[in-house]
């Protein structure tokens, strides 16, 4: 089993509709949770993050954390073409320490 | 968000040859500095971690006398690239790590081509 998962995708969603992103980790010890946005060719960039349980909001992007379960999501509301990337699902703590553990990515097609 | 920059950007080098990268926390001070390495359509895949004053910490499968880290300083560490093959080509990238928030920022990434 990875230790963070992620739907692959593609995720395909219309413009001005919400999506949805799920990750779920194996690690119960882990303490802080991000989300990242990387564009083809290029690096990731931080959006989210979440270290309690619940709902935490910036402006489009709500990351909620549910730690009993062991998963962490991402909604995107009134996706836009622009939000078209893949989004990595890390996680920090527990056995890992400091060191992120990345899921494999979700892809996003917004479609106009 | 805090910025991390990598030097260069992209390079093309030919076989045999050793290409070194930088990486630089621009306003913060990083103890702990992160490689990745990532193909095309793959996920990142951590190479080593990179502690300043300390030796660096090789994930497994990845040689530590190919790849030189180098931590000397709070805001700079190096990656070098040493005797490149076609093999080594990839898109590499940096990260530092905020120790206040602990939150990861990354560098914007050095596509390197072995000839």
């Amino acid at each position: 089993q990875k230790e963070v998962e992620q739907n692959s995708g593609p995720l395909s969603v219309p413009e001005g509709a919400i999506a949805s992103l799920n990750c779920t980790y194996s690690d119960r010890g882990s303490q802080s949770f991000f989300w990242y946005r990387q564009y083809s060719g290029k690096s990731p960039e931080l959006i989210m993050f979440i270290y309690s349980n619940g709902d935490k909001e910036d402006g489009r992007f709500t990351a909620q954390l549910n730690k009993a379960s062991q998963y962490v999501s991402l909604l995107i509301r009134d996706s836009q073409p622009s939000d078209s990337a893949t989004y990595l699902c890390a996680v920090n703590g527990g056995a890992a320490g400091n060191k992120l553990t990345f899921g494999g990515g979700t892809r996003v097609l917004v479609k106009p | 968000g805090a910025v991390v920059s990598q030097h260069p950007s992209w390079v093309i080098c030919k076989s045999g040859t050793s290409v070194k990268i930088e990486c630089r926390s621009l306003d913060f001070q990083a103890t702990t500095m992160f490689w990745y390495r990532q193909f095309p359509k793959q996920s990142l895949m951590l190479m080593a971690t990179s502690n300043e004053g300390s030796k660096a910490t090789y994930e497994q499968g990845v040689e530590k006398d190919k790849f030189l880290i180098n931590h000397a300083s709070l805001t700079l560490s190096t990656l070098t690239v040493t005797s490149a093959h076609p093999e080594d080509s990839s898109f590499y990238i940096c990260s530092a790590l905020e120790t206040k928030g602990e939150k990861l920022f990354f560098g914007s990434g050095t596509q390197l081509s072995v000839l």
